[in-house]
């Protein structure tokens, strides 16, 4: 079974405040994203990256920077917290050459 | 304009009656084409792919119009199992796009 972990669940911080989302995949897998997702708006991509170390810009990348110094692991890092990146935060991951993308347990995040 | 778009709903249907959500996308470009589960506060899985020829999974149909740029997924003899959203995805290889879900609640 394809396992895609998330390290929170839940997570509150402060505006202002640094936060990173880890999130690890264990079926070995070129490809992992992040998406966030919010009522009305559905899943929007904030970063993907096809390879250690590359990474690519989604549809809101603004706010947002990525990590990924290894192949299961791809961070999503938050420079300074903000109310508006309160949001549910879905990690994802799919091979090379193949378009089905398992997804992470998520992480609700609130910024207060 | 949303590169995908679906009717979010809800959709409020009986047991055992049949359903059919449509997604309509944008990109002609697009190569792939997926309808996932979304289960309350759970994450999306995949329900089933989407084939040009059209497919079945015992009592999903998923089709695909390349003409119109619509997919649609119809629902035989509703279970109350099948309560959920249910996402429509596109990619072009590089681009990846999810609908914002259509939520089904099945009625005993």
């Amino acid at each position: 079974d394809v396992k895609v972990t998330q390290s929170s669940r839940y997570l509150v911080k402060r505006t202002g405040e640094k936060v990173f989302l880890e999130c690890v995949q264990d079926m070995d897998h070129e490809n992992m994203f992040w998406y966030r997702q919010d009522p009305g708006l559905g899943l929007r991509l904030i970063y993907f990256s096809y390879d250690v170390k590359m990474k690519e810009k989604g549809d809101i990348p603004e706010g947002y920077s990525v990590s990924r110094e290894k192949k299961e692991r791809f961070s999503l890092i938050l420079e300074s917290a903000s109310t508006n990146q309160t949001s549910m935060y879905l990690c994802a991951s799919n091979s090379l050459g193949t378009d089905t993308q398992y997804f992470g347990p998520g992480t609700r995040l609130t910024v207060l | 304009r949303k590169e995908v778009e679906q009717d979010p709903g809800p959709f409020n249907v009986p047991e055992g009656a049949t359903v059919a959500f449509n997604c309509t996308y944008s990109n002609s470009a697009s190569q792939s084409f997926f309808w996932y589960r979304q289960d309350c506060r759970k994450e999306p899985k995949l329900l089933m792919s989407v084939y040009s020829s059209g497919n079945e999974d015992g009592r999903f149909t998923a089709q695909l119009n390349r003409a119109s740029q619509y997919i649609s997924l119809l629902i035989r003899d509703s279970k109350l199992s099948d309560s959920a959203t249910y996402l429509c995805n596109g990619n072009t290889g590089n681009q990846f796009y999810f609908g914002t879900g259509t939520s089904l609640t099945v009625i005993p």
